[in-house]
């Protein structure tokens, strides 16, 4: 079974406007940690942002930000006033803690195009 | 900002040969890590390295691969004898601590011939 899943493999959005990408996950851990990271072309992978299982708060970084919904096991990335240099691939992650494990599962990503 | 670097940007290489990915991680991180995307797909995890040692690894992480911090500075990835199905793009990453966020180095793309 996927640990995470991204079901939109391509978005489109106006420069401007605000995005959302989403990301559900499974895990039986009641400890882990989710993460946003971005891909432009030139394939470097961003860290964009972090949610801990037990922050009460939503994450914010500036115009992202992370609707975490844990009872829907949903952590779906918010972009705010799109710009042309958003375009790119997104991944969600998620770490578990169960074991001791450090490692990172990624979605299969979703490509994010913004229009002029 | 301190960064994590990765040499060489590309590699091309003949099956069979053996390959040395290198990986500079952030100075005062801790935990180190290899993952591998193949084109146009998700990044997957490989191994992760800390005190030391392997403390995990993945099921793609057979005999043919192999993890050293020769020196302070350095950590590297070696693949003895390359497959074609080997050609990915190969990422470093590594943390202060855990469950913080890993920092990805620009990647190395391999490609076997």
């Amino acid at each position: 079974a996927q640990k995470i899943t991204q079901t939109q493999p391509g978005m489109f959005v106006q420069e401007k406007e605000a995005v959302t990408l989403d990301c559900t996950y499974d895990t039986s851990d009641q400890s882990y940690g989710l993460f946003w990271y971005k891909q432009p072309s030139s394939g470097e992978m961003i860290f964009l942002i972090y949610q801990g299982s037990y922050d009460e708060q939503n994450a914010t970084e500036g115009r992202y930000s992370l609707n975490f919904q844990k009872a829907r096991k949903s952590a779906n990335l918010v972009i705010s006033a799109s710009q042309l240099g958003d375009s790119a691939m997104y991944f969600c992650a998620m770490r578990e803690n169960q074991g001791g494990s450090e490692k990172l599962v990624f979605g299969k990503g979703t490509k994010l195009t913004v229009n002029p | 900002e301190p960064e994590v670097t990765q040499t060489p940007s590309h590699q091309v290489t003949q099956m069979g040969q053996e390959v040395i990915l290198r990986c500079v991680p952030i100075s005062n991180h801790l935990y180190f890590y290899w993952y591998r995307q193949i084109l146009g797909q998700k990044v997957e995890f490989l191994v992760s390295f800390y005190n030391n040692e392997i403390s995990e690894k993945s099921e793609i992480f057979d005999d043919q691969f192999s993890v050293e911090r020769p020196d302070g500075s350095n950590f590297t990835l070696k693949i003895r004898s390359t497959k074609l199905e080997d050609s990915a793009m190969y990422f470093c990453a590594s943390t202060a601590d855990t469950p913080y966020e890993q920092y990805f180095g620009p990647g190395t793309r391999l490609t076997v011939t």
